[in-house]
Parts: structure tokens; sequence; C-alpha cells
């Protein structure tokens, strides 16, 4: 299994402004994964972090909305940007071990006002 | 388009009853499905996983059965817990664990004492 630590657990942000949210892996991994569930909603896959190349985004996500580092095998962040109402979610990190199943983060519970 | 359907928002049982949750996908290029319970506050936490090569899974209280002609899989408990209160995930992704995954709408799960 893996220990994933996410940074802030939750936040509460003025529109406008942005959020970068931190995810640590107690193990060095390949790919990583950022994820978005919105209220009510089931959880999205914004994009996948690779180190050491550019993060692949899904359709409807865009690297200037939601730009993400990954500079190295355990770190990795995902930046809310000119943050709105509609960005309020819960967003979470996922890593995968060896094929096997992805563990998850415990979230970063963000309220935009 | 919603490839991962979870029609029932919430299920309640009775402790020591079995409790059953259920999970519809559309996409006929799923091989793989996993099944995530999720407390308010914290991350989805893997339970329990599926190859499109088998039909049921077994993992103590935990079973996962895969219909594929129906496109259809359920999650049993048995016997059911009051700890096993929580919201349950299915997700499918094609390309094994590693790759994408598309999760449903969740079913909240209350186990009465």
């Amino acid at each position: 299994s893996a220990v994933i630590s996410q940074k802030p657990s939750r936040d509460i942000c003025q529109r406008g402004t942005s959020l970068t949210i931190q995810c640590q892996v107690d193990s060095q991994v390949t790919m990583m994964f950022w994820y978005r569930q919105q209220p009510g909603q089931s959880l999205t896959l914004i994009a996948t972090a690779n180190q050491g190349s550019e993060a692949t985004y899904e359709s409807g996500f865009v690297i200037d909305k939601f730009p993400i580092s990954r500079p190295n095998l355990t770190f990795s962040t995902l930046t809310v940007s000119n943050m709105s109402p509609e960005d309020s979610s819960i967003y979470l990190c996922s890593v995968d071990l060896q094929g096997a199943e992805a563990f998850f983060g415990q979230g970063t519970r963000l309220t935009v006002v | 388009d919603q490839q991962v359907k979870q029609n029932s928002p919430s299920l309640s049982v009775q402790e020591g009853r079995i409790s059953i949750l259920n999970c519809d996908y559309t996409n006929s290029m799923f091989d793989y499905f996993l099944w995530y319970k999720k407390y308010p506050a914290e991350g989805p936490t893997f339970l329990i996983s599926i190859s499109s090569i088998k039909d049921k899974n077994e993992d103590g209280r935990f079973t996962v059965f895969l219909n594929k002609s129906a496109k259809h899989l359920s999650l049993h408990i048995v016997p059911s817990q009051p700890g096993d209160s929580a919201v349950y995930f299915c997700a499918a992704s094609n390309g094994g664990a590693t790759n994408k995954l598309i999760f449903g709408t969740g079913t909240l799960l209350a186990v009465q004492p």
C-alpha cells in the first residue's frame, strides 16, 4: 500500500484567487492522478502526472486552469487557478502501485466564495 | 454520458444481513472493475477488484460479481456491520488499475444496528 498526504485538507478561498494543493507519497511512483469530486457527483479524472513530462489532461480540463507540477517521483501539485464558485469540490490525488489498485489521498475540500 | 452508473443513491440494511450494491456500465472495452469505500472527510479506500476474465472475486465478507453480458457488477457484503456504513463507488477501466478510472456516482450504505 501507499501513504498519501494531501495539503491542505480544506480551504475557503475568494473567487479570482488560486490555490495550490500538494500531494506527497511515501514511495516512488510512476503515475500520479488528480481527480475532482463535485458535490453529489462521481470522481472525475482531471489529469495524469508523470515525472519528467507534461501532465496529460482529460477532456474538459486545461493546463491554464489546472496547472500541475511533478518535480520528482514522490510529489505533485495541482493548482486551481482564477477560482469561481463552480470550482468548489473535493480534489483528490491518487497513485497506482505496480498495476495494483489505485490509492487515494484524503482529499482537499475547496470552497470558493 | 455516464459510462458507469450506480442507480441507487442510497441503501439501508439491518446489521447481520446482506448488502447488495449494484453498478452498470456501458463501455464494453472496460476490462477491470473496482469497488471503493469512502467515509466523510477521507479519500476513497480500495475494497475489492475483478478482472473481466473472471465472474466472481471474494475477499472475506466482500464478494464482487461480474456479468459481462449484462454489463453489470455487484458488491455483496455479508454479514453487514455498522462500520460498513459509507459511500461505495464502483469504478472501471480499460487497461487495468494503471489506466484511467471511470467512477460511478456512489451509493450511500447505512447499516442499522
